[in-house]
């Protein structure tokens, strides 16, 4: 199976700040990668997906980039409503694995 | 617009088995894949499996002994079956849509909480 690792685990932040969170898969897999928001007591929600493309109605402060095996995925101007847990998710022949998660927190 | 709805037992006796429904509102779910997915508290999401409208699954490795997917289409369904539970099963359990153009989940249910424990 592909692991995903994502980095860092934790990340302190103020309003403002450029964000960007790191996902490396153990295998190549093109551009299969989605990234999600968690708030607590909440369903992850779909913010980019085959890497770099934004899904409707998410601010366009969010970005994805990378293929093969290193992805990352940036804020560009970290608003209050942004200090939640991100998650990767790859996908490779019917198999969905996500990476451990990165908590963004207020600094 | 696209709704999901776990439902099932909040509560589970250890090495009892667990049934979960996720019904499905404002689409067919022919033609999707669709998985459960879980969180255990305060930790990461971990795909259980996946199965597709034909009836055609598979199951994580790490679970594939005491998993079983299935699907109504009658009923605009998708169940979990999971088996020989232990604490470690104590999670929130969701299904997830697989987008008909690429494969990430853009839909979710709210998620259901099970709380395995005598």
């Amino acid at each position: 199976d592909i692991q995903m690792t994502q980095s860092p685990s934790t990340l302190s932040a103020s309003v403002g700040d450029r964000v960007t969170i790191t996902c490396r898969a153990s295998q190549n897999i093109a551009s299969w990668l989605a990234w999600y928001q968690q708030k607590p007591g909440r369903a992850p929600n779909l913010l980019i997906y085959k890497a770099s493309n934004l899904e409707s109605g998410v601010p366009s402060r969010f970005s994805g980039s990378g293929s093969g095996t290193e992805f990352t995925l940036t804020i560009s101007s970290l608003q209050s409503d942004d200090f939640a847990t991100y998650y990767c998710q790859q996908y490779n022949s019917y198999s969905w694995t996500f990476g451990q998660g990165t908590k963004v927190e207020i600094k | 617009q696209v709704q999901l709805l776990e439902s099932g037992p909040g509560l589970v006796k250890p090495s009892e088995t667990l049934s979960l429904t996720c019904t499905v509102s404002g689409d067919a779910i022919s033609s999707y894949y669709w998985n459960w997915i879980r969180q255990p508290p305060g930790k990461g999401l971990e795909c259980i499996g996946y199965i597709y409208y034909t009836g055609s699954s598979n199951y994580n490795p790490s679970l594939k002994s005491r998993v079983t997917m299935s699907v109504d289409t009658s009923r605009n369904q998708v169940s979990l079956r999971l088996t020989s539970l232990t604490a470690a099963d104590t999670a929130v359990y969701y299904c997830a849509r697989v987008s008909a153009s690429g494969w990430y989940f853009d839909n979710w249910g709210q998620g259901t909480l099970v709380i395995v424990s005598s």
